[in-house]
């Protein structure tokens, strides 16, 4: 079992540029959650799918859009960068039945 | 306004030494606790769930508790490879789907 995958593992974008992070889990888990981690601010929660085909917003959802796109799967869109989205992202996922998280080696992004 | 509180920041502390991390946390209906363990460059891994006021759990070195207000987790006796940040987090009956995270005390264990 690889557990929660990501990638890229790194990333710099100019200003403006668009991406999508990956993220995959293979534990058949329902739910998975996209975070960021600032320093000196913990992790905050930018989107979550709580199962297959459904989406909704977390703490801090401006600037991102998400897809689940079936159950294994789930992509983090940045459209338009900006310096302030500079973090790393951290991929989780979760059974729904214990409750603790898994989470992916995350990818760190800077945006200039 | 739900909050998580970990305190300290950061903890300096010699092998051996014994001390204990705080959670604190402002959330109406409380669900479950949870820490975790975060190296550098690395994504948290879980350590416990706690559930109910007055609960324990125990792993190795670590134990955390829980009261209605916070949570602590005691480490006795730690060794350098406990160096880590150290994270709580919580989640409410209501829309259980959410965990909101503490910013994590940052311990460093000297030899």
């Amino acid at each position: 079992n690889a557990g929660v995958t990501q990638t890229p593992k790194f990333q710099v974008l100019k200003t403006g540029q668009s991406m999508t992070l990956q993220c995959a889990q293979d534990m058949n888990h329902n739910s998975m959650y996209w975070y960021r981690q600032d320093p000196g601010m913990g992790l905050r929660l930018i989107y979550y799918s709580a199962s297959e085909g459904t989406t909704d917003k977390g703490e801090v959802p401006n600037g991102y859009n998400v897809s689940r796109l079936n159950k294994r799967e789930f992509s983090l869109r940045l459209e338009s960068a900006a310096p302030s989205q500079t973090s790393v992202y951290f991929c989780a996922s979760t059974s729904g039945l214990h409750n603790e998280q898994f989470f992916g080696p995350g990818t760190r992004l800077t945006v200039l | 306004e739900d909050q998580v509180t970990q305190s300290p920041e950061a903890l300096r502390l010699q092998e051996g030494e014994s001390s204990s991390l705080n959670c604190s946390y402002t959330v109406s209906g409380l669900r479950g606790l949870f820490w975790y363990r975060q190296d550098p460059g690395k994504g948290p891994e879980f350590l416990f769930t706690l559930y109910s006021a007055g609960e324990e759990k125990e792993k190795e070195r670590l134990k955390a508790t829980l009261t209605k207000k916070e949570s602590f987790l005691h480490i006795t006796a730690p060794k350098p490879e406990d160096s880590a940040t150290y994270l709580c987090a919580v989640q409410r009956f209501l829309n259980f789907n959410k965990f909101y995270f503490g910013s994590g005390t940052k311990l460093n264990v000297k030899p």
